[in-house]
């Protein structure tokens, strides 16, 4: 069964851009959460999708925003970007089964921005 | 605030030695706790996970003890091996709080031939 994939893997980007990520779930997967990794806050959730909806937020901005497509498929947009979105985007699968949380991460997507 | 901590960054382990990880919490509503790994330039790999209902998983040579009353959680690697060298995260959900996990600092294992 093939993992959570991610593109692209690296992007670098001037401020003030706008970017988009996409993550591609585990096949059978219909939950998808993105993370961020920065050196000085480290792993930190930025929302969860299911459904097509989303279900849970993390304490992010407003320019951080996503979307899931009704084939399970995600992506994420970073709008106005700023120096400190500089991090690793981690996207993570999981089946949603009452009382099972664990998740399956992508490789993640190097966002620079200059 | 961090919900999560994991206060040793860095923890260095002969080969066959025990490791063990260690990770303290401080939201009660935490009711699953799992453990990640993860290499540079790849996403963290699931290694074991426990409920709130328990106080030991084991899984091979990775074992995961929870205290519940301190808030504690801890993961034992035995034997070690130097492939085990990576980053360690702790991991919490809530319930109710679908899949959000909310991670520790991490902890770099080194594991010497």
């Amino acid at each position: 069964k093939a993992g959570v994939t991610q593109t692209p893997r690296y992007l670098i980007k001037t401020r003030g851009q706008q970017v988009t990520l996409s993550c591609s779930p585990i096949s059978g997967h219909r939950s998808v959460s993105w993370y961020q990794q920065t050196p000085g806050q480290g792993l930190q959730f930025l929302f969860e999708y299911f459904s097509e909806t989303q279900r849970n937020k993390g304490n992010f901005p407003g320019r951080f925003s996503g979307r899931q497509f009704s084939n399970s498929r995600s992506e994420m947009n970073v709008s106005t970007l700023e120096l400190g979105d500089s991090a690793l985007y981690l996207c993570a699968s999981s089946l949603v089964i009452s009382g099972s949380h664990e998740q399956y991460f992508g490789p993640g997507t190097r966002l620079t921005v200059t | 605030d961090q919900q999560v901590k994991q206060n040793s960054p860095s923890l260095s382990v002969q080969e066959g030695r025990i490791s063990i990880l260690n990770c303290d919490y401080t939201n009660s509503m935490f009711d699953y706790f799992l453990w990640y790994k993860k290499y540079p330039a790849e996403g963290p790999t699931f290694l074991i996970s426990i409920s709130s209902i328990k106080d030991k998983n084991e899984d091979g040579r990775f074992t995961v003890f929870l205290n519940k009353s301190a808030k504690h959680l801890s993961l034992h690697i035995v034997p070690s091996q130097p492939g085990d060298s990576a980053v360690y995260f702790c991991a919490a959900s809530a319930r109710n709080a679908g899949n959000m996990l909310t991670f520790g600092g991490g902890t770099r294992l080194m594991v010497k031939p």
